[in-house]
């Protein structure tokens, strides 16, 4: 079991150019997060994902695009990266919203917009 | 808007010592809260707290929850250099379980 998976682990952009995060999960979980982390603000939900096929927008959304095609994989788009967007991004899942479920954390990818 | 607030927001302790990290809500519909530790990569899973005083444990780490006063402590006794770590509270809420993160605790323990 290699849980939840993140691609690149790290990546350099220039303003205006965009890119694609890629979260994967092989514990057939049915909840997908985006968080964003930067230095004194914690972790800020971007978007997440009920069910294949669904998303919903977060706290800070704006400047992202999700997709979750497949169960196993939620991706993260940024269509015209901007400074602002210089921060280390974590996907998550969890099996279920029921109380006594956590969510689990892929190994985060720390972007740079020059 | 969730809010959830951890203090300190840093600290520095010897090895031996013993640290309690807190952690305040102010949410609707809150469903548990968690803790998470944080070494420079993805958080890892420490505790999930529903019900209040009922404390939880695992080592040399506690923790306890008080949904009367809306707040939470974490407990680290005999505190060890791998101790070192940012330490997140979340609140979970909601039907689709959102958590709203506090920015996080930094300790450091020197040897």
């Amino acid at each position: 079991n290699a849980g939840v998976t993140q691609t690149p682990k790290f990546r350099v952009l220039k303003t205006g150019q965009s890119m694609t995060l890629l979260c994967a999960q092989d514990m057939n979980h049915e909840y997908m997060y985006w968080y964003r982390q930067d230095p004194g603000m914690g972790l800020r939900l971007i978007h997440y994902s009920v069910g294949e096929g669904t998303t919903a927008k977060g706290e800070v959304p704006d400047g992202y695009n999700v997709s979750r095609l497949k169960k196993q994989n939620f991706l993260l788009g940024l269509e015209s990266a901007a400074p602002s967007q210089t921060s280390v991004y974590f996907c998550a899942s969890s099996p279920s919203t029921g109380v006594h479920y956590e969510q689990y954390f892929g190994p985060g990818t720390r972007l740079t917009v020059t | 808007e969730d809010k959830v607030v951890q203090s300190p927001l840093s600290l520095v302790v010897h090895e031996g010592d013993t640290v309690t990290l807190n952690c305040s809500y102010e949410v609707t519909n809150f469903r548990s809260l968690l803790w998470y530790k944080q070494e420079k990569k993805a958080p890892t899973f420490l505790f999930m707290l529903t019900s209040s005083g009922i404390e939880k444990k695992s080592g040399r780490l506690s923790s306890i929850l008080d949904k009367k006063e809306l707040f939470s402590i974490l407990n680290i006794t005999a505190t060890q250099t791998g101790d070192s770590a940012v330490y997140l509270c979340a609140v979970k809420t909601g039907a689709n379980s959102k958590l709203t993160f506090g920015k996080g605790i930094t300790l450091s323990v020197r040897p």
